[in-house]
């Protein structure tokens, strides 16, 4: 079974780039079916898609945060990426990662989540 | 593209909650659906429009037609409130839209 963790810092200055990594466990991120995601939830509101990327090199972004988002895939690690750039106090959320499985249109497996304020 | 879903829902011990999800031609699209409980991540209660994963009860269901997908839950109980989301896949992009959240309310 596919597991993901997140990791980065909990803490971000405005105007500077948010970066987070997810940690692949139980099969590769090489895998053809899966698309490796990330989501949003800031404190008290809805889950926000931010986008996803396949091994492959192909990639979705939510149209709202297109121009400052991008997700990438390391596979000597086992892992990928999302950076945020020039965020802002709206960018704080809990940030998960996510598999999307392609055959279903699921996302199948989340992280457990992570903060990430933006403030001074 | 958008997902409507209503704010909330508030429903009895024991009786049926249906939560309804409305997007253009949704119906030729799957929907899939969410619940989570606060302090927790998502955990996928219905896929392809009707289908259970493996442990979810089968008090849960689901139909997709038209603009408008459901979720219905039988027999409510109180461990079923919590907050629920619809999902919709677009196969060209593997873009991922969400519906808005519904908080379900058993009282």
């Amino acid at each position: 079974q596919v597991q993901v963790q997140e990791s980065g810092p909990g803490l971000v200055k405005p105007s500077e780039t948010l970066s987070l990594s997810c940690t692949v466990s139980g099969g590769p991120i090489s895998g053809r079916g899966y698309h490796w995601g990330w989501i949003r939830q800031p404190p008290g509101k809805g889950l926000e898609y931010i986008g996803n990327t396949h091994y492959s090199g192909s990639s979705y972004y939510n149209p709202s945060l297109k121009s400052r988002v991008t997700i990438s895939v390391d596979t000597s690690e086992n892992q990928y990426s999302l950076k945020l750039r020039s965020v802002t106090a709206a960018d704080t959320a809990v940030y998960y990662c996510v598999v999307a499985v392609a055959a279903t249109g699921t996302l199948d497996y989340w992280g457990q989540g992570t903060l990430v304020t933006v403030s001074s | 593209y958008e997902l409507t879903q209503p704010p909330s829902v508030s429903v009895s011990p024991g009786q049926t909650a249906s939560i309804s999800c409305s997007g253009d031609k949704l119906g030729g699209k799957y929907a899939c659906w969410y619940y989570q409980r606060p302090g927790q991540s998502p955990v996928l209660v219905i896929y392809q429009d009707f289908k259970r994963p493996s442990g979810i009860p089968e008090r849960f269901s689901g139909s997709n037609s038209g603009n408008t997908a459901t979720l219905t839950i039988s027999g409510t109980q109180a461990l079923d409130e919590a907050d629920y989301y619809c999902q919709a896949w677009d196969s060209t992009t593997a873009g991922v839209v969400f519906g808005g959240g519904t908080k379900l309310t058993v009282l």
